[in-house]
């Protein structure tokens, strides 16, 4: 079945730096990546849709300058936290979205998800 | 975009049978019903997807009536590791070129006891 890899799986960093999350497609090519974050107790809320090739898509009272996408190719899509605050601490999740294959639906696989901790 | 909404947790016991059962009124011709699996600390993990009636793969079943404004999930004889948040998403998931995002209700928090 589609494999999602996502990358790192937890990542500790000071306030004020970068962080990079990484996901790839590993079976399947993703023109559709999206980006999720979960905070405790609570349900994943999308952040943003990143297609390859453009621009992404963020939802609203997502700050994109702060949150930035890259989506280069069909199996890579990256999040960086920029300036990371304590209060980004938090679980990010990606998806990517099987356009291909056999039927008429499609499925979401996600990653694993990133556990961010801002100290 | 449709709406679900479902119970916010649930108890049962091992060996049990458990139905989670999510509303979704306002479901759209072209969507499709998407129930996800999801562990702490885990990315959630698709269990089983249909559009109409009856759809029953190794892991579960899921009952939609004709008119599509409800599902139920079947879990048969649940064990301890079924323990976990169950979402129930509703969306256009036809392939071409589909870039419609999924957007999470609360969930069904499941607690198996033994």
């Amino acid at each position: 079945g589609a494999v999602v890899s996502q990358h790192p799986s937890w990542v500790i960093c000071k306030s004020g730096t970068s962080v990079k999350i990484e996901c790839r497609s590993l079976d399947f090519q993703a023109t559709t990546m999206f980006w999720y974050r979960q905070f405790p107790k609570q349900s994943l809320m999308l952040m943003a849709t990143s297609n390859e090739g453009s621009k992404a898509t963020y939802e609203q009272g997502v700050e994109k300058d702060k949150f930035l996408i890259n989506h280069a190719s069909l199996t890579l899509s990256t999040l960086t936290v920029t300036s990371a605050h304590p209060e980004d601490s938090s679980f990010y999740i990606c998806s990517a979205r099987d356009h291909g294959g056999a039927g008429p639906n499609m499925l979401d696989t996600f990653g694993s998800g990133t556990r961010l901790t801002v100290v | 975009l449709a709406k679900t909404t479902q119970p916010i947790s649930m108890d049962s016991y091992e060996g049990q049978e458990v139905n989670i059962t999510c509303s979704h009124n306002n479901i759209a011709t072209n969507d499709y019903i998407t129930w996800y699996q999801q562990f702490p600390s885990q990315g959630p993990r698709f269990i089983i997807q249909g559009y109409k009636t009856k759809v029953t793969n190794e892991v579960a079943s899921l009952f939609i009536p004709a008119d599509r404004k409800s599902s139920t999930l079947s879990l048969p004889r649940v064990s301890l590791s079924d323990t976990a948040v169950y979402y129930c998403l509703v969306g256009d998931q036809a392939r071409s070129g589909n870039t419609g995002k999924l957007i999470f209700g609360q969930g069904t928090t499941l607690q198996v006891k033994p």
